[in-house]
C-alpha cells in the first residue's frame, strides 16, 4: 500500500514571504512517481511537479523548488517570494507500478493563504 | 498539450435520479482513465479506475452498482450516478493516465436536493 502525508493542514504567511509545504511518503516499490498539483478555487487541478524516484536532483523553477530526500521519504516544496496568486490548494502525490495498476496517490492537502 | 474535457461542470439534480458525467481525452488515447471524488476541504479520493473495453476497477467501499462507470472508446469514460442522494453531493473529477504523468478534467460539481 502506498501512503502520503501532508502533516500540514493549513498555512498563512505574509505576501513575500518565503513558505515550504512538506511531503512525506510511503511506498514498497522502488519505482515511482512523486507529484505536486495546485487546486484553486475554481477546482481544476493544475500540475506542478513530477519526479521519478532515481531522480534525486532538486528542482527550482522561478519561485518554485522542490527537495527530493529518498533517506527520509520526503519531497517538500518551496515557494520564495510568495504572490497572493499562490493561495490554494496543494496536493502532493505518489504513482507506483502496484501490480500494473499505476494509482495516484494523493495527500490530504495543504490549503496555503498569502495574506497581502 | 494533452487535454481532458470534463462535462458538465456543474448539476443540480433532484434526489432518485441519475447524472452521467463525461470525461473525453481531446489530443491523445486514453487506455486508462481514473475517477476520484472530493469532498469540501477533503482531498481526491480514487473511486474507480477504467479501462477501455474492460470493466471498471473500483476501490474499497466504492458501490460500483452506484457509480457506473463506462470507457466504451479510447477517449471517453463516463461516470453515472445512479439514485443519487444527497450525501452523493461532491467534486468528481477524471483524470487520463498519459505517459508518465496525469491529465484531469476540470471537475465536475454535483449538488443533489
Amino acid at each position: 500500500a502506498q501512503k502520503v502525508t501532508q502533516a500540514q493542514t493549513e498555512i498563512s504567511v505574509v505576501e513575500k514571504e518565503d513558505v515550504t509545504l512538506d511531503c512525506v511518503y510511503e511506498t514498497r516499490d522502488t519505482t515511482y512517481y512523486l507529484f505536486w498539483y495546485k487546486q484553486p478555487p475554481s477546482g481544476e487541478l493544475v500540475f506542478l511537479i513530477r519526479r521519478n524516484s532515481f531522480d534525486e536532483q532538486n528542482e527550482i523553477s522561478g519561485r518554485y523548488s522542490w527537495n527530493f530526500q529518498k533517506s527520509t521519504s520526503s519531497f517538500n516544496f518551496t515557494i520564495t517570494a510568495s504572490q497572493v496568486v499562490d493561495s490554494a490548494v496543494y496536493f502532493c502525490a505518489l504513482s507506483a507500478l502496484n501490480f500494473g495498476n499505476e494509482k495516484l496517490t494523493f495527500g490530504t492537502g495543504t490549503r496555503l493563504t498569502i495574506i497581502p | 498539450g494533452a487535454v481532458v474535457s470534463q462535462h458538465p461542470s456543474w448539476v443540480i439534480c433532484k434526489s432518485g435520479t441519475s447524472v452521467k458525467i463525461e470525461c473525453r481525452s481531446l489530443d491523445f488515447q486514453a487506455t486508462t482513465m481514473f475517477w476520484y471524488r472530493q469532498f469540501p476541504k477533503q482531498s481526491l479520493m480514487l473511486m474507480a479506475t477504467s479501462n477501455e473495453g474492460s470493466k471498471a476497477t473500483y476501490e474499497q467501499g466504492v458501490e460500483k452498482d452506484k457509480f457506473l462507470i463506462n470507457h466504451a472508446s479510447l477517449t471517453l469514460s463516463t461516470l453515472t450516478v445512479t439514485s443519487a442522494h444527497p450525501e452523493d453531493s461532491s467534486f468528481y473529477i477524471c483524470s487520463a493516465k498519459r505517459g508518465l504523468g496525469y491529465t484531469f478534467g476540470s471537475g465536475t460539481r454535483l449538488t443533489v436536493v
